[in-house]
């Protein structure tokens, strides 16, 4: 099925270790996003990706990098990962206002 | 600045109940767009409803009811003879320039 898929889906990491989080579209879409869901703060935005070639910070991308590989893929990093990136991450594309999200990764960091 | 606040943390209903969940936004921008999106149990986020700014027509969906007011910046959702299965974390989303302004999140409990 068309749609937004993000691997892996759950990740236990030590501080200090480091990952990338995949996210892949198959929709064609321009505009690709990364978001953190932390508990009573609602989905924040970590970077942003308007097209292919371009990335953009968002509220939160302090500890992050992003990578986007191509028009259907863009990857998230964390070089060194620490308790407080402990979250659920959300990948989302968009044409015009229409988003797609990803069914999330659940990143635990011990 | 952009910022969405939904009040009402947490919501306990029976079920069969009508609940309203309310909706506040603040936006300079006189283009955006309002979102309603459910997050069930499973984890998922599931697309509601997308109202623009030039279009506070109210809109029925089933049990689902939306009231845009421009005049209030409010776009509250209510949820008419509700069920178990409506049980979730709603959010309220302000889109404008090229990026989602998500409210914390209302958590809807619906008792048998």
């Amino acid at each position: 099925n068309a749609g937004v898929t993000q691997t892996p889906k759950f990740q236990v990491l030590k501080t200090g270790q480091s990952m990338t989080l995949q996210c892949a579209q198959d929709m064609n879409h321009n505009s690709m996003y990364w978001y953190r869901q932390d508990p009573g703060m609602g989905l924040r935005l970590i970077y942003y990706s308007a097209s292919e070639g371009t990335t953009d910070k968002g509220e939160v991308p302090n500890g992050y990098n992003v990578s986007r590989l191509n028009k259907r893929e863009f990857s998230l990093r964390l070089e060194s990962a620490a308790p407080s990136q402990t979250s659920v991450y959300f990948c989302a594309s968009r044409k015009l206002y229409g988003y797609t999200f990803g069914s999330g990764t659940r990143l635990t960091v011990v | 600045a952009q910022k969405v606040t939904q009040a009402q943390t947490e919501i306990s209903v029976v079920e069969k109940e009508d609940v309203t969940l309310d909706c506040v936004y603040e936006t300079r921008d006189t283009t955006y767009y309002l979102f309603w999106y459910k997050q069930p149990p499973s984890g998922e986020l599931v697309f509601l409803i997308r109202r623009n700014s030039f279009d506070e027509q109210n809109e029925i969906s089933g049990r689902y009811s939306w009231n845009f007011q421009k005049s209030t910046s409010s776009f509250n959702f209510t949820i008419t003879a509700s069920q178990v299965v409506d049980s979730a974390v709603y959010f309220c989303a302000l889109h404008t320039g090229n990026q989602f302004y998500f409210g914390t999140g209302t958590s809807l409990t619906v008792i048998p």
